[in-house]
């Protein structure tokens, strides 16, 4: 497998905290893509992020590409009860290949 | 701009059963998916096109699923006799090139009994 974690992880948090959420990855990539998938819908793409940036903004959204630990990170600040939803890593399967394999997610639950 | 839409958004079939599965991605994308959600796990892709021709179909179990989408528009993903092992949720989705960002449909949960 692509991921080293294999198993959907699970979070559960009040409304207002931060969150870290990880991936550590197995073959090297220079692109991580993340998703969050909300009950009932498809992913949608959060953030994508290249080895050149190291970090990546979006919003409350905080993206980080370690390529010598092989691992990447998204944090949330300030999360709302709105955040609640499955959260997935992705990274192509090769080096420039488009066949992004996606990991075993982390589910988040924000108690309002 | 509308999004990509799949039908039917449920399915219930005994094993043996056949069914298909319909997409329609976003206007003007030329790259389709088709992936696999097995429950609590994160998509896997099965096939992908680029207009009417497959670019990757290695992870399409050939003997009992297929894929077309023949004037590089809509598409459809066919289970020739299903399994209980393909109970899961079959998203499809599409991007304006490979290597675009990709938009998911909402998905069609199948239940094989």
């Amino acid at each position: 497998s692509q991921w080293g974690e294999e198993n959907l992880q699970a979070l559960s948090i009040q409304e207002g905290e931060d969150v870290t959420m990880n991936c550590s990855y197995k073959t090297y990539t220079t692109v991580v893509q993340w998703y969050r998938q909300k009950s009932g819908k498809g992913p949608a793409q959060l953030i994508l992020i290249r080895s050149n940036e190291r970090e990546k903004r979006s919003g409350r959204l905080r993206a980080t590409l370690d390529t010598s630990s092989q691992s990447s990170s998204l944090s949330i600040t300030g999360t709302l009860a709105t955040d609640t939803a499955v959260y997935f890593c992705a990274t192509p399967l090769n080096t420039g290949n488009y066949k992004y394999v996606f990991g075993a997610g982390t589910r988040l639950k924000v108690i309002a | 701009e509308a999004g990509v839409t799949q039908s039917p958004r449920y399915a219930v079939l005994q094993e043996g059963q056949a069914v298909s599965f319909w997409c329609d991605p976003i206007s003007g994308h030329d790259t389709l998916y088709w992936y696999q959600q097995p429950r609590d796990q994160g998509p896997q892709l099965l096939v992908y096109f680029r207009d009417e021709a497959v670019i990757d179909n290695s992870q399409l179990p050939s003997d009992r699923f297929s894929a077309v989408r023949p004037k590089g528009t809509n598409s459809t993903l066919k289970i020739q006799s299903a399994k209980q092992g393909d109970t899961a949720t079959y998203l499809c989705a599409s991007s304006h090139r490979v290597g675009t960002e990709v938009f998911f449909g909402k998905g069609t949960r199948l239940t094989v009994v």
